[in-house]
């Protein structure tokens, strides 16, 4: 039979343009978010968090937003590069829901980005 | 500085045999996390521990997946027997109090 696996979101970006990656999260108890970038045949690595005290943090060329209202979590690329390809993941950590001391991260189905020389 | 060290980084064996991937979570971490990725499921988490003993292992298939945390430096997964469905990356996490998980490179393995 015909196999189905996921098909991920795809984002093409020409070099040198801003990107956004958006997410949206199921748990409004949700009190701490994250991006991960994982690059192919590498393991997901930490990009930028946020809490839910904040609705927007700042790094390196990276800007995540936060808005709880609608449950939605964006990560905005400045000036995206050939290495900024990868698949981007989004999780999110409930554990004030869960429960003290519960460390488990909820992963989306992540995007591809691609970028356009 | 030592990220997460996973061994070994590929895995290739025959339905039936058993399979143990290891994992050295970074140093002065307290909680350990292990997670399966696949074209089909997306990652997904298997186990985590905390402060060497398993919280919550729902996410474990069945029984033939067993996981341990002898010491604070080492787990390890495993699987008896394999089947060519386990046939997937292996992930493992480690984070500090709940803080960012950071993962290691991952064993990439192939049951036929």
């Amino acid at each position: 039979g015909e196999s189905v696996g996921l098909h991920l979101p795809t984002l093409s970006v020409q070099e040198g343009d801003n990107s956004i990656i958006n997410c949206a999260y199921s748990n409004s108890a949700s009190d701490y978010f994250i991006w991960y970038k994982q690059e192919s045949g590498k393991g997901p690595q930490f990009i930028i968090d946020i809490r839910s005290n904040m609705d927007k943090r700042q790094g390196q060329r990276v800007t995540v937003l936060l808005n709880k209202t609608v449950k939605h979590l964006s990560l905005q690329i400045a000036a995206t590069q050939p290495g900024d390809s990868a698949v981007y993941f989004c999780a999110e950590n409930s554990n004030g829901a869960s429960g003290a001391g519960s460390y488990q991260l909820t992963f989306g189905k992540g995007t591809k980005l691609s970028v356009i020389p | 500085d030592a990220g997460v060290i996973q061994s070994p980084r590929h895995e290739v064996t025959e339905m039936g045999q058993e399979v143990t991937l290891r994992c050295k979570p970074i140093s002065g971490h307290n909680s350990l996390f292990w997670y399966r990725q696949t074209m089909m499921r997306g990652l997904e988490l298997l186990i985590y521990f905390n402060n060497n003993v398993p919280i919550d292992d729902s996410g474990m298939p069945e029984d033939r997946f067993s996981a341990k945390m002898p010491n604070a430096s080492f787990s390890t997964l495993k699987i008896q027997p394999s089947e060519p469905r386990d046939s997937a990356v292996y992930f493992c996490a480690s984070s500090f109090k709940g803080n960012t998980q950071y993962f290691g490179p991952g064993t990439r393995l192939t049951v036929l």
